[in-house]
């Protein structure tokens, strides 16, 4: 069955970058939009953007427009969300979804904690 | 456009209550709604797509709906029971860019 399975938790100081990876399996991985979405910590979700895996074409929300990157490798079926210049609000859990269906998030992977610390 | 929740709701086993979504500009049945339920430490999952469409596994105990003239997109939760404790998102589309509600944390009590 369709599943994303997400990188480990990553730990970076301020100003840093961070790269989280998403690798998709059980369907065909350029057929549908992947979504970047993440939770800061007792707080709702908050939307960074999507891509296209099979043009790499992409949406960024504009909050983030100068500080995430998202591109993928097709031979992998693998996803991948750069953000740059981290401060310590980007301490968050982040997820990709599959979009499907109308749904931006159908099928979600279990989250990448992300901890930006001194 | 800003999707509206409220914060909190609470009901009893057995009741039912509704969940409502308000979009601030613009007509709701504009873009399809979507609904998510999250629950304590998880990843959250899809409960409603395309307004009113339930994914397969979805128990029909949750439904979805919309309303023009309120600008507000329901979800509707009957038989309750305590599992459905969690936190629940109503996401929409603004064009090319996803819209998510603040959340409603559902407590059956």
């Amino acid at each position: 069955q369709p599943q994303l399975v997400q990188s480990g938790a990553e730990e970076r100081g301020p100003g840093a970058s961070v790269r989280v990876s998403c690798k998709a399996s059980g369907y065909t991985f350029t057929t549908y939009d992947i979504h970047w979405v993440r939770q800061a910590p007792g707080q709702g979700l908050e939307w960074l953007g999507w891509m296209n895996p099979n043009s790499g074409y992409t949406v960024t929300a504009q909050k983030f427009q100068d500080r995430v990157t998202m591109d993928r490798d097709i031979p992998t079926t693998t996803a991948y969300l750069e953000l740059t210049s981290l401060t310590y609000e980007d301490t968050a859990i982040y997820y990709c979804a599959k979009e499907e269906r109308t749904a931006a998030a159908y099928l979600w992977g279990q989250g990448t904690l992300v901890i930006v610390s001194s | 456009f800003m999707l509206t929740q409220p914060h909190s709701v609470s009901e009893s086993p057995g009741k039912t209550v509704i969940i409502s979504c308000t979009r601030s500009s613009g007509n709701i049945a504009s873009s399809s709604v979507q609904w998510y339920q999250q629950r304590p430490g998880s990843a959250p999952t899809i409960l409603i797509y395309n307004n009113d469409k339930r994914p397969s596994g979805v128990p029909d105990r949750f439904s979805g709906s919309i309303d023009d003239s309120s600008r507000s997109a329901s979800l509707t939760i009957s038989g309750l029971l305590t599992g459905d404790e969690a936190d629940y998102y109503c996401q929409s589309f603004d064009g090319s860019y996803v819209v998510f509600g603040g959340g409603t944390k559902l407590t059956v009590l």
